[in-house]
């Protein structure tokens, strides 16, 4: 069973929809990070969280640590969110980072 | 100048070669990290660092070496390229100690062995 699990891998929205990236993880956490990486381009880190909720702009991070959950939502999204987003919670006892393999989003004007 | 800075951003060389890529940070971490990303695996670890004299090997250490010169310098080593290792390799930095486990990473280095 892979540590980190993300849904959907792929997922095509029209401008305007409301988005929710999934993510399921089995090892333990002190905080997990949401990341975005553009074709071609760099990673940057989105949010960090440890509980609860975050809200940057129009982006929203929600985590449920008994559950070992976490979810990323893209209010009225736009094309140029189109990137692949990645999860990232600490790989257990050595607390090294681990990784979702992301899901590629594709934003339609 | 960038959090973390990677050099060289783009490579092509032969198989045989020994290749050097180098990942510097300004942000004062503690940890570094590389990872090298295929198309459809993700990224996967190859080594980390927890501090100048904590290195260990990550999932696909095999082929690659590091040296941790410095806590803000952090060079990934190829001593035998082959075309295999042609990839996208990021370096990452986090502070957990020195940061609150902010994460940041550099633009990447594409590196291409023929």
């Amino acid at each position: 069973k892979n540590e980190v699990e993300q849904s959907p891998q792929n997922l095509t929205a029209q401008e305007g929809e409301f988005i929710t990236i999934n993510c399921s993880y089995s090892v333990g956490i002190s905080a997990l990070h949401w990341l975005q990486q553009h074709p071609g381009g760099g990673i940057v880190s989105l949010f960090m969280l440890s509980s609860g909720k975050k809200k940057h702009g129009r982006l929203i991070a929600t985590i449920n640590i008994q559950e070992k959950h976490s979810s990323l939502h893209i209010t009225a999204s736009h094309p140029r969110d189109s990137a692949v987003y990645i999860c990232s919670p600490p790989g257990g006892a050595t607390n090294k980072l681990i990784f979702g393999t992301g899901t590629l989003l594709a934003v339609q004007p | 100048d960038a959090d973390v800075t990677q050099t060289p951003r783009n490579r092509i060389t032969k198989t045989g070669k020994r290749i050097m890529l180098e990942c510097s940070q300004t942000k004062g971490h503690d940890r570094m990290y590389w990872y090298r990303q295929d198309p459809g695996l993700g990224l996967r670890l190859i080594y980390y660092s927890f501090d100048v004299k904590d290195i260990n090997k990550g999932e696909i250490s095999d082929g690659y070496s590091v040296s941790r010169q410095a806590q803000a310098k952090f060079s990934l080593s190829l001593e035998s390229a082959i075309p295999n290792q042609t990839a996208l390799y990021f370096c990452a930095t986090s502070g957990l100690r020195t940061g609150g486990g902010e994460l940041f990473f550099g633009e990447g280095s594409r590196l291409t062995v023929l």
